[in-house]
């Protein structure tokens, strides 16, 4: 199965920064079958964005993913007081569908 | 808009089986553009699909859950189903059901999630 490793393991920003999440995988993710959540305490997971760099209904555009073959980053341009959650990553190229353990954004 | 809500115990014995339900609202669960999956969460840790299934009763799971999942759909009833058996406290966790639209795809709509604990 892919691993996905997550880095860093926490972000500590202030509200309008620029906020930069990476996600390696053990090898390709095909078609960059590759998705982001996001989860707040308590909450279930919110997809944010699918195929690497599509944005999910309803997701502001301040939200963007790149990225191909082992490498994704997630890029939030200007952090709003509600983006400070947890973010998965999430890889469905090959099954099983496996996370990596997540990227805490907390204000600094 | 489709929407999902877990059910069942909260607690469940050592080497008993977990079983829990999932109701789908907002839409047929015998839809082919939707499969209907679980995911757990343990405390504190990160998120690990556990298997889905597509209307026609396919159902595929992750290799380390296999042996001990069994996932249904009830289309009378429209829900679907997850059993678990031979629960550990390993096994304790946040449990959320969700849907996705191919076999491998993202998982767009979740359930709140219901949290089963292990223990004797």
């Amino acid at each position: 199965e892919i691993v996905l490793t997550q880095s860093p393991g926490t972000l500590s920003l202030s509200p309008g920064e620029r906020a930069t999440l990476s996600c390696r995988a053990s090898q390709s993710v095909s078609n960059s079958y590759l998705a982001w959540y996001q989860q707040s305490p308590g909450r279930a997971p919110r997809l944010l964005m699918f195929g690497a760099s599509t944005r999910a209904t309803g997701i502001p555009d301040r939200f963007s993913g790149s990225g191909s073959g082992t490498d994704f980053t997630l890029t939030i341009s200007r952090l709003e007081p509600e983006d400070f959650a947890v973010y998965y990553c999430q890889q469905y190229g090959s099954s099983p569908a496996t996370f990596g353990q997540g990227t805490k954004v907390e204000i600094k | 808009q489709v929407q999902l809500q877990e059910s069942g115990p909260g607690l469940v014995k050592p080497s008993e089986t977990l079983s829990l339900t999932c109701s789908v609202s907002g839409g047929p669960v015998s839809s082919s553009g939707h499969y209907w999956g679980w995911i757990r969460q343990p405390p504190g840790k990160g998120l690990e699909w556990i298997g889905s299934i597509y209307y026609s009763g396919n159902t595929y799971s992750t290799p380390s859950l296999k042996s001990r999942v069994t996932i249904s759909a009830d289309t009378s009833n429209n829900q679907f189903s997850l059993h678990l058996n031979s629960v550990t406290a390993a096994d304790t966790a946040v449990y959320y059901c969700a849907s996705h639209q191919w076999e491998l795809d993202a998982f767009d709509i979740w359930g709140q999630g219901t949290m089963v604990t292990v223990s004797s």
